[in-house]
């Protein structure tokens, strides 16, 4: 495996679920992030974890709960979604999250989530 | 906030034509800009970046222009091919180290 792979690529809910998309990079980052991507919208940011410490949280709800055990795992944990956070949801990583800014990210294909 | 935004949602070539991707930005702050192609079902792609200190770079077949007195950023594709046909994405990013803030994205549709 190389690159960042994200699992499931589908996936569908009910409101009242608990489900978790993962995240994996094999490229030897140190960085990670969540994006949600929407219909006709620009990729927003939610998370960023920085050597394993979360170092942005983009005023995301509660109901998605992000977990970095180690810099090359990433997990999103959801619950109690609603219908508007239906969406592709994207990980991406990059060499580390420097002052440079220079924060070239490697993504993931996505995770299809529907809320029913 | 502020955001980088997109001229046009749609651009439309033939095969062979050049493209020009246009992107304003609106935070006199970036330092360093990003196109990003996506491809359906595809997660985007790293394409070419630029620096503030720069006001063009080439690669192969693209070459990213950087305007800064009019916070404008081009992507121009030569001799598009309709493995071209993606929808491509600007982002910027702050000196302050801030993850990539994208614009809203460009499709282009190359025809044979």
């Amino acid at each position: 495996e190389t690159g960042v792979t994200q699992t499931p690529r589908h996936l569908v809910m009910g409101m009242t679920n608990k489900k978790s998309l993962k995240c994996e990079q094999h490229l030897g980052h140190n960085a990670m992030y969540w994006y949600k991507q929407s219909a006709k919208k620009p990729l927003e940011l939610m998370f960023v974890y920085n050597f394993k410490e979360q170092t942005e949280n983009n005023s995301v709800p509660s109901r998605f709960s992000p977990e970095c055990p180690n810099s090359s795992h990433l997990f999103l944990h959801l619950h109690t979604l609603q219908p508007e956070d239906s969406a592709l949801y994207l990980c991406a990583s990059s060499q580390e999250q420097t002052a440079y800014g220079a924060n070239v990210l490697t993504f993931g294909a996505g995770s299809r989530l529907t809320v029913l | 906030g502020e955001s980088v935004g997109l001229h046009l949602p749609t651009l439309s070539v033939q095969e062979g034509d050049n493209s020009i991707i246009n992107c304003a930005y609106s935070n006199s702050a970036s330092d360093y800009f990003i196109w990003y192609k996506q491809e359906s079902g595809k997660g985007p792609q790293f394409i070419i970046d630029i620096r503030s200190n720069m006001d063009k770079r080439q690669g192969q077949r693209v070459t990213v222009l950087l305007n800064k007195t009019v916070k404008h950023l081009s992507l121009q594709i030569a001799a598009t091919q309709p493995g071209d046909s993606a929808v491509y994405f600007c982002a910027e990013n702050m000196w302050e180290g801030t993850a990539l803030i994208f614009g809203k994205g460009t499709t282009l549709s190359v025809s044979s």
